[in-house]
Formats: C-alpha cells, sequence, structure tokens
C-alpha cells in the first residue's frame, strides 16, 4: 500500500541555520511528490512539487526539495531559516497515471525556530 | 482574489445536528477534493468531484454527502453529526485529475 513517512514529528532550529526536513515514500510507481505548509490556523499552502525532470526543485520562500530515487526519499531543504518558517510542514504523494489524483499525506513535521 | 474559499471557517454544533459546509474555487478548475485533518493533524482524502461526478469516496459514513452543484463549487452535507466529527475539514481543487491540489483556508468544526 502507498504510505508517506515523515520521521521527525518536531524539529527545533536556530534562526539562520540550514534546515532539512525528511520524507519517504512507498509508491509502487513513478509518483507526484508535493511539500505543503500549514501555519496554525490556516490552510494548507503548497511550496514546491515534483512531477518529472530535474529531481531537485526549487519552491517559494526559498525552499528546496530534492527526489532520490534509489530512496525513495524527497527531503525539503532551506540554507537559512526565517522565524516566519514556524509552522507544520506536510509531504504528500500523488499518482501518476491513475484516473484519480488522490494525495496520500505524511503525518507532518512541525518546526520551531528559535531566536 | 480568493481562488478556493470555504464558509464557514468555524462551525460548533451539538451532536446529532445537521450542517453542511461550502466550497467554492475561482481557479476554472474541473476537479475537487474535501480532505479531513483529525486532531493529530493526519490529512486524508474523502471525496473527489470531477467536473460533478463523484470519482473517489474512500471510506466515510454514509452521513456524509458531498454535492456539486457545478464545477466551481463542491458542498460537504453531515447528518447526525457525532463528537468524532470534529475535525478541520479542507476544500481543494486541481486543473485536472493529475495536477497539483490548492487548498481553501479550512473549516474548523466542534461538535458538542
Amino acid at each position: 500500500a502507498q504510505s508517506v513517512t515523515q520521521p521527525d514529528i518536531h524539529i527545533t532550529v536556530s534562526e539562520g541555520a540550514s534546515l532539512e526536513l525528511r520524507c519517504n515514500y512507498s509508491y509502487g510507481a513513478t509518483p507526484y511528490l508535493f511539500w505543503y505548509v500549514q501555519s496554525p490556523g490556516q490552510g494548507l499552502q503548497l511550496l514546491l512539487k515534483y512531477f518529472s525532470g530535474d529531481t531537485l526543485v526549487q519552491g517559494i520562500k526559498g525552499f528546496e526539495a530534492e527526489f532520490k530515487r534509489s530512496q525513495s526519499s524527497f527531503n525539503l531543504r532551506k540554507p537559512s531559516v526565517h522565524w516566519s518558517d514556524a509552522a507544520e510542514y506536510f509531504c504528500a504523494v500523488g499518482f501518476i497515471g491513475g484516473a484519480t489524483n488522490k494525495l496520500i499525506f505524511g503525518t507532518g513535521t512541525l518546526l520551531a525556530v528559535q531566536p | 482574489d480568493t481562488a478556493v474559499s470555504q464558509t464557514p471557517k468555524y462551525l460548533v454544533t451539538q451532536m446529532g445536528n445537521d450542517k453542511s459546509i461550502k466550497c467554492e474555487q475561482n481557479l476554472g478548475h474541473d476537479t475537487m477534493y474535501w480532505y479531513k485533518q483529525d486532531s493529530k493533524k493526519f490529512l486524508k482524502i474523502m471525496f473527489s468531484y470531477n467536473n460533478k461526478e463523484l470519482i473517489i469516496n474512500e471510506t466515510v459514513p454514509n452521513r456524509f454527502s458531498p454535492k456539486s452543484p457545478d464545477k466551481a463549487h463542491l458542498n460537504l452535507h453531515i447528518n447526525s453529526l457525532e463528537l468524532g466529527d470534529s475535525a478541520v475539514y479542507f476544500c481543494a481543487s486541481s486543473r485536472d485529475r493529475q495536477e497539483t491540489q490548492y487548498f481553501g483556508p479550512g473549516t474548523r468544526l466542534l461538535v458538542l
């Protein structure tokens, strides 16, 4: 069965430090991959996505993610974290080639930023 | 210029009541979705409509009934509300079935 794992439930980094949030997926075919961010009390905002092509994708707010097929991973990175990045981050996988686009979400990683 | 909007934003109601949540998108998308986010922040799809046709219906109690009057709207009606229905419900839309999904701000439902 398809699944998405975000191993880190909670991460704390200092402002200005680099960040990497992990995401691993289990899927039998080539996936669509997404990272969404949810600020407290807010909806989900798309940070970036991977459909095909270059495995390093750039997103909004200075985020990037790298698709590594051999590791079934799609980790999110940012070189220098800002206090406003404190939020919950969700990795999601979508089907390709099927009749539907059902996103399967990971359980989220809550990012806290220390001054 | 809101892309995906939901009303109401907050909904507090008693057990046994019937309530509806409305969703509208002005992106011209063909596919719309309902997701449920539980108290542990886990997001799971409930329904999906493409051009007003139901294409995904996950294991959701019959008390939940989606209705799509047109491509721009997907409403969620819930009968006989239970405590376990308390959650945040997100509407989303995509250009077609295999494109990026854009989410609304969510409706926070609390059943007392």
